[in-house]
């Protein structure tokens, strides 16, 4: 089974520009997930998405960042414009129904990414 | 307060070790909770879910205690494959799983 693709697996930038990475769930796979991890945290939610809809996107900084799931598959997530502090591994996930209640979610490689 | 909160370490134990990590939450409504390991530049992995009871996989033994909001991780006779960061995640909210910044074990021979 095919796991969960992630594109670009490295992206350097500078300050003010806008990145986008793709995200390819787990067929079959409802949920999809996108996460910010910062060196040294753990994994911070950005937003879920149920199918193509969206249902949590609290922390999500929605004046730079923006999400979309086109078709309720593939997934693209945007930093526009970038900041220092954006520098982060980005990661998808995604989950089946059943996953949902017993907490596994399975996780692409991540997006690292510096913004210089 | 953080939501949830982990010893950073890192524990550093010879191989053969039994090691400890604990975890409490701030949400008392928390349903569900789980330990995830992540290797180094890798992405994270479910390791166990954690049960009212108690649950053992092997040499790893979860517990959880709700009254005082803790978590528990047992890891028995240590390997050096399993020197990771063990990240201690509770599904809080309904279906949104919030992770601990995780504690990094470095087994040694």
């Amino acid at each position: 089974e095919a796991g969960v693709a992630q594109s670009p697996r490295y992206k350097i930038i500078e300050k003010r520009q806008s990145v986008a990475f793709w995200c390819n769930p787990i067929s079959g796979h409802a949920t999809l997930y996108w996460y910010q991890q910062i060196l040294g945290q753990g994994p911070k939610l950005l937003i879920q998405f149920q199918n193509n809809g969206v249902v949590d996107d609290s922390q999500l900084p929605k004046d730079r960042f923006s999400a979309e799931r086109l078709k309720g598959v593939d997934s693209t997530l945007k930093i526009q414009p970038a900041k220092l502090e954006d520098s982060a591994v980005y990661l998808c996930a995604s989950s089946s129904l059943a996953g949902l209640n017993s907490g596994e979610q399975f996780f692409g490689p991540g997006t690292r990414l510096t913004v210089l | 307060r953080k939501e949830v909160e982990q010893d950073p370490g890192p524990f550093n134990v010879p191989e053969g070790a039994t090691v400890a990590f604990n975890c409490t939450y701030s949400n008392s409504a928390s349903q569900s909770f789980f330990w995830y390991r992540q290797d180094c530049r890798k992405e994270p992995k479910l390791l166990m879910s954690v049960y009212s009871s108690g649950n053992e996989d092997g040499r790893f033994t979860a517990q959880l205690n709700r009254a005082s909001q803790y978590i528990s991780l047992l890891i028995r006779d240590s390997k050096l494959s399993d020197s990771a960061t063990y990240l201690c995640v509770v599904n809080m909210y309904g279906n949104k799983l919030v992770f601990g910044a995780g504690t990094i074990l470095r087994v040694k021979s």
